[in-house]
């Protein structure tokens, strides 16, 4: 069974300050790996995927995350945040022969002080 | 133009009603899903529809019916609606290619109250 494990459920930062998100996975098959962010009382978008190649994905406002397979992690990172990314942020996992299922994580709240 | 519409935004309903939640996707996609994410913001999968057939069913109570009368809908109709079920749910859709997954496309969700 797969799982996901955010390690941080609040994360403080002063704006412009870097910020990384933890995201650690458990799977027994490859995976593919996506972060998605949810602003206050709108859906879910999709921030960066990664399904294959290159371990540092790069995705949209920023963020980048590094796909680390033997330490099963993919975290997410940005050098300098900004207010507007005050948001809900989930990494969520998936593979292949699983009808695209994805088990997320339990969600890290960023919030972005001036 | 929305890619994954739902209606409604907003359900307040007593305990016991019966209500539906309706999904469209105008993306061409062939695979829609369900997803409930409860007050603590935990998101789960509750059903996939492939091509209109049922492809995931998650432990839910079968109080919860999906229909999808085309790839491009996917309607939720729950029965004897009780407290447990106020949540947000969100409709999503993506195009599976035959080498893995691809993203999945969220709606803006639907909030439901059961009072």
């Amino acid at each position: 069974a797969q799982s996901v494990t955010q390690l941080d459920s609040q994360v403080p930062v002063f704006e412009e300050a870097p910020v990384e998100l933890r995201c650690n996975y458990s799977s027994s098959v490859s995976v593919y790996l996506f972060w998605y962010v949810q602003y206050p009382n709108q859906g879910l978008q999709l921030l960066l995927k990664y399904l294959s190649g290159s371990t540092l994905v790069k995705g949209i406002n920023g963020f980048e995350a590094e796909f680390n397979k033997s330490q099963t992690s993919f975290h997410l990172r940005k050098p300098s945040v900004q207010i507007r990314d005050t948001a809900e942020y989930f990494c969520a996992v998936t593979s292949s022969g699983n009808t695209g299922k994805l088990i997320f994580g339990q969600g890290t709240t960023l919030q972005v002080k001036p | 133009d929305t890619a994954v519409s739902q209606t409604p935004k907003y359900l307040v309903t007593q305990m016991g009603n019966d209500k539906s939640i309706k999904c469209e996707q105008n993306l061409g996609h062939d695979t829609m899903y369900w997803y409930k994410q409860d007050s603590k913001k935990f998101l789960k999968i509750m059903f996939s529809y492939n091509n209109k057939e049922l492809i995931i069913n998650e432990t839910v109570p079968n109080r919860f019916s999906p229909k999808s009368p085309d790839k491009a809908h996917l309607n939720l109709h729950i029965n004897s609606l009780e407290l447990g079920d106020s949540a947000v749910y969100f409709c999503a859709s993506s195009q599976v290619p035959s080498g893995g997954p691809n993203e999945q496309f969220f709606g803006p969700g639907t909030r439901l109250t059961v009072l």
